[in-house]
């Protein structure tokens, strides 16, 4: 299996702008996670879904951000509109049987919101 | 969601064994010990899990102390490889969550 997929890797766009970050899971495991990772704030939890379903939203910081998962293999995460503080790296990380087995983390996507 | 407390940063030579702790003072009897790790500009990756036995696997081996509240991940020949931040976490069996906190950062001297 080539591992959780994220795309794009770096994106650099102005504020206001929308961004659409990408995320295809390993084939059969029933848990995606969206995790976002700041020198300030380390690596938080946004949003999990668990066969397509969202199951815990609490960690989206706010409206601006939304997560679809519209079958097993696909999910993104966007933010409408960006904005500077919005610049992290964003991690996919994907599981099975249970969120807290083994987690397998995708490579991120660097965001840079100008 | 129970709470991990680790050292900032810790230094280890080449080839020598590094024991990076971690408490736990507030550990439920269904939390597991998870450890991972996140190498410079990559995604976090998964080192080893236990509950109450120590565990060993082919990247390292998980101490945990008889009441729980502390456990030792040990890694038996560092290398410069190793360096990373390494991030002691606790899951809850009921809930679906790994909450990561801020880690101890490993640095490898040749």
């Amino acid at each position: 299996d080539a591992g959780v997929i994220q795309s794009p890797r770096h994106e650099v766009t102005e504020m206001g702008q929308e961004v659409t970050l990408r995320c295809k899971p390993i084939s059969g495991h029933d848990y995606l996670f969206w995790y976002r990772q700041t020198m300030m704030r380390g690596l938080e939890l946004l949003i999990y879904f668990n066969n397509n379903v969202p199951i815990d939203d609490s960690g989206m910081p706010e409206d601006r951000f939304s997560a679809k998962m519209p079958n097993a293999s696909f999910s993104t995460l966007k933010i409408q509109p960006s904005e500077p503080r919005d610049s992290a790296v964003y991690f996919c990380a994907s599981t099975s049987f249970r969120g807290w087995e083994t987690q397998y983390f995708g490579p991120g996507t660097r965001l840079l919101v100008l | 969601d129970a709470k991990t407390t680790q050292p900032n940063s810790m230094e280890s030579n080449e080839e020598e064994p590094v024991h990076l702790p971690c408490n736990h003072s507030t550990i439920s009897g269904t939390d597991y010990i998870h450890w991972y790790r996140q190498l410079p500009s990559q995604g976090p990756e998964y080192v080893i899990h236990g509950l109450t036995s120590n565990v060993n696997n082919r990247m390292a081996s998980l101490a945990i102390a008889e009441d729980r509240k502390s456990s030792t991940l040990i890694l038996h020949r560092a290398t410069l490889r190793d360096a990373a931040v390494y991030y002691c976490i606790l899951s809850d069996y009921n809930t679906d969550k790994l909450i990561f906190g801020t880690g101890t950062r490993l640095q490898v001297f040749p």
